[in-house]
């Protein structure tokens, strides 16, 4: 079955190291997406993709960057990780001409 | 720019008693409307969405919910509450922007349910 999978599921890392977060779907989708969620604030965009070498940015993205080589991985990169970056982190995808976005299993990272 | 209240942050009920969540949305033209589900650990299962047409749209595992215009509402029901529906509900609207689909969440409800 189509899916879309993040990797690690839980990370942790120190003040100022660069951490990669991946994310993968089988689904062929055009679109990708990054959001962080914290207590109080719901789920907040980070960076977008409409597809291979389209990126922009969401209402969160200082200490953020994204790229889209391929289809199917956007990896999310935190050049250099603050405590202020410890969430978790959820990766989601949806069709061109679709409406849907469809979520996968979260990363939990805590920055020390 | 659009936004999303889900006035709830936390909500207990007893099981078999019937159930709504708010939300109310600000955007400025048709909004698209969703309803997610997380339960603990896991990621955003979608539960229910609105694009246009009937008012009231159903959605998996006994959710309905019903768009209204007049009170930019679009609140989420179900009749009977089982245990099983203790999560994190998230209400959210898109928007079309260049061809994408941006979403913006509201805080989310907790639900409790008693047995």
């Amino acid at each position: 079955d189509a899916e879309i999978t993040q990797s690690p599921r839980h990370k942790i890392t120190e003040t100022g190291r660069q951490v990669t977060l991946a994310c993968h779907q089988t689904w062929n989708h055009n679109n990708m997406f990054w959001y962080r969620q914290d207590l109080g604030h719901g789920l907040r965009l980070i960076h977008y993709s409409y597809g291979v070498q389209d990126t922009n940015k969401g209402e969160v993205s200082d200490g953020y960057s994204v790229s889209r080589s391929n289809t199917e991985d956007l990896p999310l990169t935190l050049e250099s990780a603050a405590s202020s970056q410890t969430s978790v982190y959820f990766c989601a995808s949806r069709p061109a001409g679709g409406n849907t976005q469809y979520f996968g299993p979260g990363t939990r990272l805590t920055v020390l | 720019a659009q936004s999303v209240t889900q006035p709830d942050i936390h909500i207990t009920v007893s099981e078999g008693a019937s159930l709504e969540l708010r939300c109310n949305y600000s955007y400025g033209a048709t909004p698209y409307l969703f309803w997610y589900v997380q339960s603990p650990g896991q990621g955003l299962q979608l539960l229910l969405k609105y694009f246009s047409g009937d008012t009231l749209v159903q959605g998996i595992k006994g959710f309905e919910a019903e768009f209204k215009r007049s009170q930019s509402s679009f609140n989420l029901r179900k009749p009977s509450v089982h245990w099983s529906d203790a999560a994190e509900y998230f209400c959210a609207v898109g928007a079309l922007t260049g061809g994408g689909n941006k979403l913006t969440f509201g805080t989310g409800t907790q639900l409790k349910v008693e047995l």
